[in-house]
């Protein structure tokens, strides 16, 4: 069974810091999605990796995905209040857009 | 582009009773995914549709709960007597096709909750 773990679970920052959160998956996959939520919302897409060494860059927010370490990061840079939120990674198994399997969540506070 | 929608945002009803959840996907789209949030918890996969065909089911949709999309657009989420374990938020989302490689898109789901 997949099983999809983010680390830290609570995160608490200070603005304009810099912070990683991670994802770690247990079985084969090269497609992997960051989502981020805020509360009594719903889910935001962010970033879509589809490949190894694959990096995209949003504003604050750069994703990588290292699918022979089975290990994506989320990075933050100089973060913001706006960033407060809960984000999420998934992984797709089945190469073809199908069930994801989520992790549980990193839930950020960025503190001014 | 309207976005998912979820009809209704939130169900209370009681024990044993049966409810039914609505979605409308982003019009072009060809596939749904039902997915259930509880408190603190990442969503999880219950099924999803590729235009009015159900591909996939989850071990979380047990007999109670039943799904469909009878013309590939709008899909309905029945569950019937209803348990306090199934208290969650119920989230569609809706994408493309595999061959365009985009994310899935969520609505704001449906919150129920059983007393």
């Amino acid at each position: 069974e997949l099983k999809v773990e983010q680390n830290p679970l609570f995160l608490s920052m200070q603005e304009g810091k810099n912070y990683t959160i991670y994802c770690n998956y247990s079985t084969t996959s090269d497609r992997l999605y960051w989502y981020r939520q805020d509360p009594g919302k719903s889910l935001e897409s962010l970033f879509v990796l589809l490949s190894n060494g694959a990096v995209k860059q949003e504003g604050r927010l750069m994703a990588s995905l290292d699918t022979k370490a089975r290990l994506s990061t989320l990075h933050i840079t100089a973060a913001v209040h706006d960033l407060s939120a809960t984000y999420f990674c998934a992984v797709d198994v089945n190469f073809g857009n199908e069930k994801l399997t989520f992790g549980t969540g990193t839930r950020l506070t960025i503190i001014p | 582009d309207t976005g998912v929608s979820q009809d209704p945002r939130h169900k209370i009803t009681k024990r044993g009773q049966n409810v039914t959840f609505r979605c409308d996907p982003i019009s072009e789209h060809n596939r749904l995914y039902w997915y259930r949030q509880t408190l603190g918890q990442g969503p999880e996969f219950l099924t999803y549709f590729q235009n009015e065909a159900q591909l996939e089911k989850s071990r979380l949709l047990s007999d109670r709960f039943s799904a469909e999309r009878p013309k590939g657009s709008f899909s309905t989420l029945e569950i019937q007597r209803t348990e306090q374990g199934d208290s969650a938020m119920y989230l569609c989302a809706s994408s493309l096709g595999t061959g365009f490689l985009q994310p899935q898109h969520f609505g704001d789901g449906t919150r129920l909750s059983i007393l």
